[in-house]
């Protein structure tokens, strides 16, 4: 049950784009298409951005995707905004176990 | 509108043991597996222990087996984390959360403090 991989910070500016990178293994992202992407911010609940790989839930908004290619998901950020700075935790089936990766922190420049 | 609320949590000794609690509304609360994650102080995000729909299948993080029982009693519409030799480690936020392969719903989370 090892943790998923993140890069532990990205940052970016107003308007620009970024894509924060999950890297698991052939046990987790490799065999299911059960990725998910959260956002948190401190104090707060984790809410959920992108569902089984690339779906999005209704109410959140469309700068945020998700792909998935081999063990690696990813989660794209297009038109940074001051309110996006947060940390972000991909998720992923694993086979009766589930397995998150270590967070990632977005700093808005 | 779904809610999930924990409860439960609070200050307990290390070796000692705590319920944790999630009620559930909103939701065909039967229809669906639940889980819990944690996160300690600081930290990251870290999935504990899943029950299926009914109650049939548990699965649980290395880190708890053996300590933690997962279990659901549907006629209530509640989920339940017993845990048992409690140690400084174990020391979270602990959040229930609804059907983890969609994701959407989750409480606000307990603080288990696990302290002399």
């Amino acid at each position: 049950q090892s943790a998923l991989t993140q890069p532990a910070s990205v940052s970016g500016s107003p308007g620009q784009s970024i894509t924060i990178s999950c890297t698991g293994t052939s046990s987790d992202i490799g065999s299911y298409n059960l990725v998910s992407w959260y956002l948190q911010h401190p104090g707060k609940a984790p809410k959920l951005l992108i569902y089984e790989g690339s779906k999005r839930p209704s109410g959140v908004s469309n700068r945020f995707s998700g792909s998935k290619s081999d063990n690696t998901a990813s989660l794209t950020i297009s038109g940074l905004q001051a309110e996006d700075e947060a940390d972000y935790y991909c998720c992923s089936y694993a086979g009766s176990t589930w397995v998150f990766g270590g967070g990632t922190k977005l700093t808005v420049l | 509108e779904v809610q999930l609320v924990e409860s439960g949590g609070g200050l307990v000794q290390p070796g000692g043991s705590l319920r944790l609690s999630c009620a559930a509304s909103g939701f065909t609360f039967s229809k669906y597996a639940m889980t819990w994650v944690r996160q300690a102080p600081g930290k990251g995000l870290e999935w504990v222990s899943s029950i299926s729909a009914i109650g049939t299948i548990t699965d649980y993080a290395d880190s708890v087996k053996g300590r933690f029982t997962i279990s659901r009693g549907n006629s209530k519409n509640m989920l339940y984390l017993q845990m048992s030799s409690l140690r400084a480690e174990d020391t979270a936020v602990y959040y229930c959360a609804k059907d983890l392969g969609e994701g959407r719903y989750w409480g606000q989370g307990t603080l288990v403090t696990v302290s002399s």
